[in-house]
């Protein structure tokens, strides 16, 4: 089956940027969205980038995909405390609302 | 406050008891997803209803039982579970557009066997 990987934890200190990577496997996969998970709560969708995209903005959040290799990242500028959680890469093909694959998560811990 | 409620937050439960987890979204999706959450492990899905009819069942074992009476309302039965089974149930809801599935989760059930 599909696979989405990702590096299970980070730490970086209050202020500098952040970088999450994840892979994938699947070739046909046509979104792929950044979730993040607080402490007790469910997991929230930050971000997606349609596949024929390689870069989105939206504030401090940049996601870079790289399609050839099946990379995507998650880059936070001027991390905060606030950004302390665990963020989930997933991928799903067109029509698979059925079909959303997540990856592990990476736990960001920020350091003030 | 979140679209999707769950109840209860936390479930102690022996390995011979049934017990009921319950997801309610306030959203107007038409689907609705049981998902497994254990430490280190990617998020498994378990279960999709799609216009409360199941459309999805990911090898689950029979002693998890789903039920969905409505769009709105999703239930997973629990019995004899092991102690494996030990996770957080995370409740999730989509509109189904054929494309770009947001998902919308609950904050979970963390279920304990002992």
């Amino acid at each position: 089956g599909e696979d989405v990987e990702q590096s299970l934890f980070l730490s970086v200190r209050e202020g500098d940027s952040s970088v999450i990577n994840c892979t994938y496997t699947d070739s046909s996969s046509t979104y792929l969205y950044w979730y993040k998970q607080e402490p007790g709560a469910g997991l929230q969708l930050l971000t997606y980038i349609f596949s024929n995209m390689d870069m989105k903005q939206d504030q401090r959040l940049t996601v870079l995909l790289n399609k050839k290799d099946k990379h995507l990242s998650l880059r936070i500028a001027d991390t905060q405390t606030g950004d302390s959680a665990i963020y989930f890469c997933a991928e799903s093909p067109l029509g698979g609302y059925q079909k959303v694959t997540f990856g592990t998560g990476t736990k960001l811990q920020v350091i003030p | 406050e979140t679209g999707v409620t769950q109840t209860p937050r936390h479930l102690v439960m022996g390995m011979t008891n049934k017990k009921s987890l319950k997801c309610e979204q306030h959203l107007g999706h038409n689907a609705m997803y049981w998902y497994k959450q254990s430490a280190k492990k990617p998020l498994e899905l378990m279960f999709v209803y799609n216009f409360k009819e199941q459309t999805e069942n990911n090898s689950v074992p029979s002693r998890f039982s789903p039920e969905c009476p409505n769009s709105s309302h999703l239930f997973l039965h629990l019995h004899t579970l092991q102690p494996e089974d030990s996770a957080l149930y995370l409740c999730a809801s989509s509109q189904d557009r054929g494309g770009n599935e947001k998902l919308f989760f609950g904050s979970g059930t963390q279920l304990s066997v002992l």
